[in-house]
């Protein structure tokens, strides 16, 4: 199993709204990572988890807050968000060592309206 | 710094073989990745190479990496109509004691019948 199951596929949401996506791989991965992917763009990293706590933070706003409550799963809290955030957030996945490779879900296509 | 380029669009016949190359800057990457974008879906790993190897076969899949030019290439043999997507190289790299991948700009791949 290779799975990075993401919900939900399809997000729409209000500038004043508070959601959550979520993220979810049962292959005992101890990286999970999120990644922004703009139109016709490549995917740019935003976070990474290593063994349930933040390792990595790329200057992200903080209208994005990514949580791991355990080791399957990784959420990424929106609130306040912005049109321009619109984008698909991809959740990915690997053992946690460089030699080692790396699952991406089919991600979330968020839209703010 | 981290750079990954490649070329944006590559068209080629059914049947014929898809070359599409890929420069990264990162000397200290050890792993070099091929990832396939459909539309509106998510990133499926195709094929990765260890930085110590020079070729890599999988199927109709051949990786080739030339270390000394940073250069990666990614010939799919016999194009069909379902190869039909974006290709993306992606180099990996530690920071801070974590890792991430970094993404070419994509490579969209056009059979023409």
């Amino acid at each position: 199993d290779t799975e990075v199951t993401q919900t939900p596929k399809h997000l729409v949401m209000g500038m004043t709204n508070k959601k959550s996506l979520k993220c979810e791989q049962h292959m005992g991965h101890r990286a999970m990572y999120w990644y922004k992917q703009k139109a016709k763009k490549p995917p740019e990293l935003m976070f990474v988890y290593s063994y349930e706590k933040l390792s990595i933070n790329e200057s992200v706003p903080s209208r994005f807050s990514p949580e791991c409550p355990n080791s399957s799963l990784l959420n990424l809290h929106l609130h306040a968000l912005q049109p321009e955030d619109s984008a698909l957030y991809l959740c990915a996945s690997s053992q946690g060592q460089v030699n080692t490779e790396a699952f991406f879900g089919q991600g979330t296509r968020l839209t703010v309206v | 710094g981290e750079d990954v380029e490649q070329s944006l669009f590559l068209s080629v016949r059914e049947g014929d073989s898809s070359v599409i190359n890929c420069t990264y800057t990162d000397s200290s990457s050890t792993y070099l990745y091929w990832y396939k974008q459909e539309p509106g879906a998510g990133l499926q790993l195709l094929t990765y190479i260890f930085s110590n190897m020079d070729m890599k076969q999988d199927q109709r899949l051949t990786v080739l990496l030339n270390k000394k030019d940073k250069h990666l290439s990614l010939r799919i043999a016999d194009t069909q109509t379902g190869d039909s997507a974006i290709y993306f190289c992606a180099e990996r790299h530690i920071r801070r004691g974590a890792d991430g991948l970094t993404f070419g700009k994509g490579t969209h791949l056009i059979i023409q019948p």
